[in-house]
């Protein structure tokens, strides 16, 4: 079976700093991908960042930076230098080459900015 | 970039009545697309996988005579919310895989939403 656990339901972040939301997963398929996806109080859902299981380097995608620790299989989302924009709730997702595409997602963190 | 539309983005109907949701993928051709229910406050839950010229395969709970998919055109999903309750009011998002260039079952390609739509059944 697979998962995905963030265990932050809500972080309060002074405009500016740098911000890392927690999230770790568990699957046994040697081959799959993690996500970040970003939901404003709109709803839609906005792909962040993505990384491969064998990637050798941390994905990086502007402001995001994705800290992954493949052995202790957690996938980190760091925002650098953080805007009163960034104040959303924030999915980790997997996806593993086994599960015929599907992608679930964890149970979110909601990001509030503080000016 | 690869562009998912959704129509209504919100719908309010009447209990008993049947509500239909679209979902086009604008600039490419989505051949599975996938359709999400997220309640207030909560993570996305997959509902059904929509597979185009063939049934939706549905997630374990989920009724199938009750959410009807229909997957018509490599562009086209739809959503059918059969005889509404109050208990089906919820936030509806349907995706769809990115366009050409991966591998069908690549892990790595993302999933493109829709902009959601707002269920409410009264």
């Amino acid at each position: 079976a697979q998962k995905i656990t963030q265990t932050q339901p809500g972080m309060f972040v002074q405009e500016k700093e740098a911000v890392t939301l927690d999230c770790t997963y568990d699957t046994s398929d040697p081959s799959y991908g993690l996500f970040w996806y970003k939901q404003p109080s709109s709803g839609e859902m906005i792909f962040l960042i993505y990384q491969g299981s064998y990637d050798q380097q941390n994905a990086t995608e502007g402001r995001y930076s994705l800290n992954f620790q493949k052995a202790r299989k957690s996938a980190n989302l760091v925002i650098s230098a953080s805007q009163l924009g960034d104040s959303a709730m924030y999915f980790c997702a997997m996806r593993a080459y086994s599960s015929a595409s599907k992608i679930i997602f964890g149970s979110g963190t909601r990001l509030s900015i503080r000016p | 970039g690869a562009v998912v539309s959704q129509h209504p983005s919100w719908v309010i109907c009447k209990s008993g009545t049947s509500v239909k949701i679209e979902c086009r993928s604008l600039d490419f051709q989505a051949t599975t697309m996938f359709w999400y229910r997220q309640f207030p406050k909560q993570s996305l839950m997959l509902m059904a996988t929509s597979n185009e010229g063939s049934k939706a395969t549905y997630e374990q709970g989920v009724e199938k005579d009750k959410f009807l998919i229909n997957h018509a055109s490599l562009t086209l999903s739809t959503l059918t919310v059969t005889s509404a309750h109050p208990e089906d009011s919820s936030f509806y998002i349907c995706s769809a895989r990115g366009p050409s260039g991966h591998i069908v079952l690549a892990v790595n390609s993302p999933l493109h939403f829709g902009n959601g739509t707002r269920l409410t059944v009264t």
